[in-house]
């Protein structure tokens, strides 16, 4: 059964760049898009892009400017950057697998948070 | 302001009935499949629903989705303490390429 971990810093300086990584256990990366959604205090869930073992992305446009995905199959983990943070940025960030259609997220990553402080 | 839009709360007593809406448009809900999103206190969210009306293994037969032109619902019947969690809907958006979240509907359980 696939399990994803998601890990990076917990705390961020503004206006520098956040970097979380996806670890992938129990099942290939192939054939599957693996995502990444963020969800402010009190909020709710904002999808912020994905990536494929083909190198295919796609981002939500109001951060598109800002955010970088890559994949390393062979080590079984995806990463996020998201540079020029703000408190805006600030929320727990979630990983997710996407299944044979899109926007089906299972399963999901526990979360990780990060505060961006000035 | 969420692209796709939910009730910011819904409450009912045990073993009511009860239905939260998701409303979207003609590049979302209009040509793509709804998926349903349970998040329980503390919790990364859990696959309810997919593909409009589809229940995963391990989600009790309570819970039922359906679709009709822009809009989805996620019906629960027989509602049960542990119900009480956020409810997202989502979709993927031909005119975004991308996916978008409704904002989220709190289920309280009175």
């Amino acid at each position: 059964q696939v399990q994803l971990q998601a890990s990076g810093p917990g705390l961020v300086k503004t206006s520098e760049t956040l970097s979380l990584t996806c670890s992938v256990s129990g099942d290939s990366m192939i054939a599957y898009y693996w995502n990444w959604v963020r969800q402010p205090a009190g909020g709710g869930l904002e999808w912020i892009g994905r990536i494929h073992v083909s190198g295919s992305t796609n981002y939500n446009p109001s951060l598109k400017s800002r955010v970088t995905m890559t994949l390393d199959t062979s080590k079984k983990f995806f990463s996020l950057s998201l540079k020029s943070v703000t408190a805006a940025d600030t929320a727990v960030y979630f990983c997710a697998r996407e299944a044979t259609r899109r926007a089906w997220f299972d399963p999901w990553g526990q979360g990780t948070r990060v505060t961006v402080f000035s | 302001q969420s692209d796709l839009t939910q009730p910011s709360s819904v409450s009912a007593t045990p073993g009511q009935p009860v239905t939260i809406s998701c409303s979207g448009s003609n590049s979302n809900i209009g040509s793509n499949y709804v998926f349903w999103y349970q998040q329980l206190p503390g919790s990364a969210p859990t696959l309810l629903i997919y593909t409009n009306n589809r229940r995963p293994s391990g989600v009790p037969d309570r819970f039922s989705g359906s679709k009709s032109g822009t809009s989805a619902s996620l019906a629960i019947s027989g509602l049960r303490s542990e119900d009480e969690a956020h409810y997202y809907c989502a979709a993927w958006d031909d005119s975004l390429s991308g996916v978008v979240f409704g904002g989220g509907t709190q289920l309280t359980v009175l």
